[in-house]
């Protein structure tokens, strides 16, 4: 059974920083892209960035280039989100999510999320 | 504002059916495929179509997708009051390279 398990979030001053994790199992990890999503509450998703299987690419949405930083750990199976210099619209709940295969197919499978509030 | 333009909302009565509009550039949805994701309040979003119009194990055959030109559709037979929820479209922009991108949700409401 995929199971996808996020930590790290919490409250942190604007301008702060935090890493989120995002711990898979019940697939060959290193196989697969995987994404990190995330929704402010009451609103809509919101693509962050990706990686591809074994990490060799890496994609970002134009909002968060420069200060998020998306990277994986294939021996621990574990995904990593590096939040740097934090802003009050970044405060959301922040999901892992697994893709199909690659990094442009579907998401079949969703963590329950991390939230991250940005607040002085 | 979202890349992909979805209702805010839909509503029909239970048992009777309805459709999700999910519109964008031909370049996003003519080139790539859609795929579909149900939120239930509270809950993480879950994949309910795939490539279009498949649907993953488990899905019941109630809800179809399809696909024509820039627009792809959400159907929903049989509405039952557990099906409230927010839908979502989302596909990957191999044109302007942003990543992946959704449709900014439909609440649906089964009266």
């Amino acid at each position: 059974e995929v199971q996808l398990l996020e930590s790290g979030g919490g409250l942190v001053q604007p301008g702060g920083s935090l890493r989120l994790s995002c711990a898979a199992s019940g697939f060959t990890f290193t196989n697969y892209a995987m994404s990190w999503v995330r929704q402010t509450p009451g609103k809509g998703l919101v693509w962050v960035s990706g990686i591809s299987g074994g990490g060799g690419a890496t994609y970002y949405a134009d909002s968060v280039k420069g200060r998020f930083t998306i990277s994986r750990d294939d021996s621990k199976n574990t995904l990593y989100l590096q939040i740097n210099s934090l802003r009050a619209e970044d405060t959301a709940l922040y999901y892992c999510a697994k893709n199909f295969r690659y990094s442009s197919d579907y998401y079949d499978y969703w963590g329950q999320g991390t939230l991250v509030t940005v607040s002085s | 504002q979202s890349v992909l333009t979805q209702p805010p909302s839909v509503s029909a009565a239970p048992g009777q059916k309805v459709t999700i509009s999910c519109s964008g550039s031909s370049s996003i949805i003519g080139n790539n495929h859609v795929s579909w994701y149900q939120q239930l309040p509270g809950t993480a979003p879950k994949l309910l179509i795939y490539e279009n119009n498949k649907r993953p194990s488990g899905i019941p055959d109630r809800f179809s997708g399809s696909k024509s030109g820039t627009s792809a559709t959400l159907g929903i037979t049989g509405l039952q009051t557990g099906d409230e929820a927010d839908y979502y479209c989302g596909t990957w922009d191999s044109i302007l390279g942003a990543g992946w991108v959704f449709g900014g949700g439909t609440k649906l409401t089964v009266l």
